[in-house]
């Protein structure tokens, strides 16, 4: 089965660092979100892309996040400076794009920044 | 008011019963619904797409009202294994963007 990669799977590391999260999506997909996921705030839509393009990066606090498409095999989400508060499990998911397909998740990213 | 909104339970169930999920969304753009489903420390997996008419997968059962902006998912017979959070979605057919319940927890019993 084709399945959306992420790296790394876990991440900690201190305040203040610059955190580089990667994605693969499934080969053909055309559509690319990235979540952020809490306890409290359940599933967020941070970004997304279409055939490369960001669409929406409304839900994404802009002065420290960045989310880019280097190329239809790569997604990355960025956070320069990572404060504690960003400590969350970060997915990628992927989709056809067209109307009435779901999407397909990664399986996540750990973040834990002290 | 969130746009999709479920009870977050947890529902705790003993096995071999009955338990029915209910979801309302707000926008009445939105054109597709799903049930996925998430383990503790897991992706969210898609379990189900709704359909208008109702649909059946196994011991599955997900049903769509539009006029009331309602979504439900039956299951029957619950087994250990479905112990998990179930998340209620919309799509956006112009946008693509799934829109996220928070979840309802099911925890099934010996």
């Amino acid at each position: 089965d084709a399945r959306v990669t992420q790296t790394p799977r876990h991440k900690v590391t201190e305040m203040g660092q610059e955190v580089t999260m990667r994605c693969q999506p499934i080969l053909g997909h055309n559509t690319v979100f990235w979540y952020r996921q809490t306890m409290m705030q359940g599933l967020e839509l941070l970004a997304y892309f279409r055939n490369r393009a960001p669409l929406d990066d409304s839900g994404m606090p802009k002065d420290r996040f960045s989310a880019e498409m280097p190329d239809a095999t790569l997604a990355t989400l960025k956070i320069q400076p990572s404060e504690p508060r960003d400590s969350a499990v970060y997915f990628c998911a992927s989709g056809s794009g067209q109307g009435g397909r779901p999407q397909h998740f990664g399986d996540g990213t750990r973040l834990s920044i002290l | 008011r969130k746009e999709v909104e479920q009870d977050p339970g947890p529902f705790n169930v003993p096995e071999g019963a009955t338990v029915a999920f209910n979801c309302t969304y707000s926008n009445s753009a939105s054109q597709s619904f799903f049930w996925y489903r998430q383990d503790c420390r897991k992706e969210p997996k898609l379990l189900m797409s709704v359909y208008s008419s109702g649909n059946e997968d196994g011991r599955f059962t997900a049903q769509l009202n539009r006029a009331s902006q309602y979504i439900s998912l039956l299951i029957r017979d619950s087994k250990l294994s479905d112990s998990a959070t179930y998340l209620c979605v919309a799509l956006s057919s112009n946008t693509g963007k799934l829109i996220f319940g928070q979840g309802t927890t099911l925890q099934v019993k010996p």
